[in-house]
């Protein structure tokens, strides 16, 4: 059971370049989101998931496209990057029983655009 | 949305002292409020939650209180460690009709002073 993969775990775009994030998750759990994380700023919702076909926007979405093609694989689509998206990205898949909502989070990819 | 504020954002505390940190959430409907903790260069991890029709939960050295009258929660950890050095943060879950989004607050720097 490796719980959630993300890959790379570095990259290095240059401005107006676009790039995919993988994710993917085996505990078939339904609920994904991708996360950025910036110093001094916690974690910002980028987009989220609630199952295969349906995606929605987060707090910071522009930018970013995903897809949600299987339960396991929740990609995140930079489409021209720009050093504003510097950032650590985290991707989460959520365990949901009985009102607990268990986000289990990769390992992260830290994207620095110059 | 939902709007997460998170106090302090560092904390200094000596080993084996108390440390508390506080967050206040605006949206009401949140229903679920989880901690995470977050080591250098590691994905955050879930340490403990607390649901909104709960006041206080405690899971060893650490605990958590819910006032949700007057929207609050804090984290309190105990017989400080060193290991317990890491950035904390704490989060709000809105309901499935805004989509279970989880809001985090900005993070809590704790260092623990052997």
């Amino acid at each position: 059971n490796a719980g959630v993969t993300q890959t790379p775990k570095f990259q290095v775009l240059k401005t107006g370049q676009s790039m995919t994030l993988q994710c993917a998750q085996d505990m078939n759990h339904e609920y994904m989101s991708w996360y950025r994380q910036d110093p001094g700023m916690g974690l910002r919702l980028i987009h989220y998931s609630v199952g295969a076909g349906i995606t929605d926007q987060g707090e910071v979405p522009n930018g970013y496209n995903v897809s949600r093609s299987t339960t396991e694989d929740f990609p995140l689509r930079l489409l021209s990057a720009a050093p504003s998206q510097t950032s650590v990205y985290f991707c989460a898949s959520t365990y949901r029983d009985r009102g607990i909502y268990e986000q289990y989070f990769g390992p992260g990819t830290r994207l620095t655009v110059t | 949305g939902e709007n997460v504020e998170q106090h302090p954002s560092t904390l200094s505390v000596q080993e084996g002292d108390s440390a508390v940190i506080k967050c206040t959430y605006s949206d009401s409907a949140s229903n679920y409020f989880p901690w995470y903790k977050q080591e250098l260069g590691k994905r955050p991890q879930l340490i403990i939650d607390i649901r909104s029709n709960v006041g206080e939960k405690k899971d060893q050295r650490i605990a958590v209180t819910l006032n949700k009258t007057a929207k609050h929660f804090s984290l309190h950890i105990t017989e400080t460690q060193p290991e317990d050095s890491a950035v904390y943060f704490c989060a709000a879950r809105r309901g499935r009709a805004a989509g279970n989004k989880l809001t985090f607050g900005g993070g809590t720097r704790v260092l623990v002073k052997p």
